[in-house]
């Protein structure tokens, strides 16, 4: 099956600052989400972009779909911003399956 | 509103009992699934189901089964032939395939664990 890779596994930032996350993936995808699990648990849809780029407010996300990546981009972080960031990726000819990553751990001090 | 609704959030099971954990949606999507995620790990897929009366195995179905007699319910039974239970449940729904796909959107999740 597809193979998805996040890094860094692990991030610890001052508030303020910005981060990128990179998704890479094995195969063509027609289905790229990015996802924010906030610390009860609750997964939160960031980003729906197989390919291109697009924005929503302090985040972005681009997916370069040629050469099988995604990244995310946070600017001006804030503590909220904390929690795990998940890419999730369905295969062209598949059946809508998304196959998650182990996740991008975002530590934001005040 | 329309959303996802897992019950209940907390659930804790005897060794050898059979669990069911419930997931209505209101958003008349199709599709339907349940995700397990273990402690520090991304999501793993159980089962999906892309229509009513049908439903297909995922990465993990060993010792789950499911249902979907209505479009709105999709429920999860964890059987006491799963052997490691304890997790976070999650459920999720989505419309359209092919090039009307639309996102997953997720509920809120149970946690299970074993007395």
């Amino acid at each position: 099956g597809i193979q998805v890779e996040q890094s860094p596994p692990d991030l610890i930032l001052q508030e303020g600052a910005n981060s990128t996350l990179r998704c890479n993936f094995s195969d063509s995808v027609n289905n790229l989400q990015w996802f924010h699990q906030n610390p009860w648990g609750q997964l939160i849809n960031l980003f729906y972009i197989p390919s291109g780029t697009k924005q929503n407010g302090r985040l972005s996300a681009t997916t370069v779909a040629t050469e099988r990546y995604s990244l995310l981009y946070i600017s001006s972080s804030q503590t909220t911003d904390s929690g795990v960031y998940f890419c999730a990726v369905a295969p062209n000819f598949g059946n809508e399956k998304l196959t998650f990553g182990t996740g991008t751990r975002l530590t934001i001090i005040p | 509103d329309g959303g996802i609704t897992q019950s209940p959030k907390y659930l804790f099971r005897k060794e050898g009992q059979n669990v069911t954990l419930s997931c209505e949606q209101n958003l008349n999507h199709d599709a339907m699934y349940w995700y397990r995620q273990d402690p520090g790990q991304g999501l793993r897929l159980i089962y999906y189901s892309q229509i009513v009366n049908d439903f297909q195995k995922g990465d993990i179905a060993e010792g789950y089964s499911v249902s979907r007699e209505k479009k709105e319910s999709f429920p999860l039974t964890v059987t006491s032939a799963q052997k490691n239970p304890t997790a976070f449940y999650l459920c999720a729904s989505m419309a359209g395939t092919g090039a009307r796909r639309q996102p997953q959107h997720f509920g809120d999740g149970t946690r299970l664990s074993i007395l």
